[in-house]
């Protein structure tokens, strides 16, 4: 069974700080892992993805995640936080383990703040 | 091109009742998935349909239950409404049939209340 396990319900960072989010998770098979995000009074977003390509995954709004294997990490991070990114994050990997399903099982989220 | 819409986007119900939330997903996509997020539980999924047929079910009593018509829009139904389903009720699609190989585009979901 998959699951994820994110690491810190609230990170706060200054404006122009690394924001790094932790994310680990737990897959019998080859896992397909997501970051979402979400604004307040909206649905999700897709930031990025990692379907066993590239190990460095580039998404949108300067976001990356390096997937670890060894470490069953996907660790969000970006080099400098804009006020416009606190939001709330969520990790996610793939139930279906590739089988066609769209099936997601989410982590409980991790609420970013900016401070100016 | 319009996005995933949900409809309504604000929703208030009494325990007993039952509710029909609807889901219309973007022009040619075909799978159509609900989630329930709650600030107790997170953001779990209830159902998952292609092409009319429900391919998954979440966790979910059976006063839960959901359907995809001809066009792909979908609704979904919950019966003898309990406080605990006060929730976010939010669609996803996507063009195929998944593999999550392609990606999710998400609605901004329907607030339902149970009072």
């Amino acid at each position: 069974a998959q699951s994820v396990t994110q690491l810190g319900s609230h990170v706060s960072v200054s404006e122009g700080a690394l924001v790094l989010l932790r994310c680990n998770y737990s897959s019998s098979v080859p896992p397909y892992l997501f970051w979402y995000v979400q604004y307040p009074n909206q649905g999700l977003q897709l930031l990025l993805k990692y379907t066993s390509a590239a190990t460095l995954v580039k998404g949108i709004n300067g976001f990356e995640a390096e997937f670890k294997k060894s470490e069953t990490s996907f660790h969000l991070t970006k080099p400098s936080a804009h006020m416009s990114d606190a939001a709330e994050y969520f990790c996610a990997v793939g139930a279906g383990g590739g089988g066609a399903t769209n099936k997601l099982i989410f982590g409980t989220g991790t609420l970013l703040a900016v401070q100016p | 091109k319009a996005g995933v819409t949900q409809t309504p986007r604000y929703l208030i119900k009494t325990r007993g009742q039952q509710v029909t939330l609807s889901c219309s997903p973007i022009s040619g996509h075909r799978s159509v998935s609900w989630y329930q997020q709650t600030p107790g539980q997170g953001l779990q999924f209830l159902f998952e349909y292609f092409s009319e047929t429900q391919r998954n079910k979440g966790n979910f009593p059976g006063r839960f239950s959901g359907r995809q018509f001809s066009n792909s829009r979908s609704e979904m139904n919950v019966s003898t409404l309990e406080l605990g389903d006060s929730a976010l009720y939010l669609c996803a699609s996507s063009r195929g049939e998944g593999a999550l190989s392609e990606k999710l585009f998400f609605g901004s979901g329907t607030q339902l209340s149970v009072l």
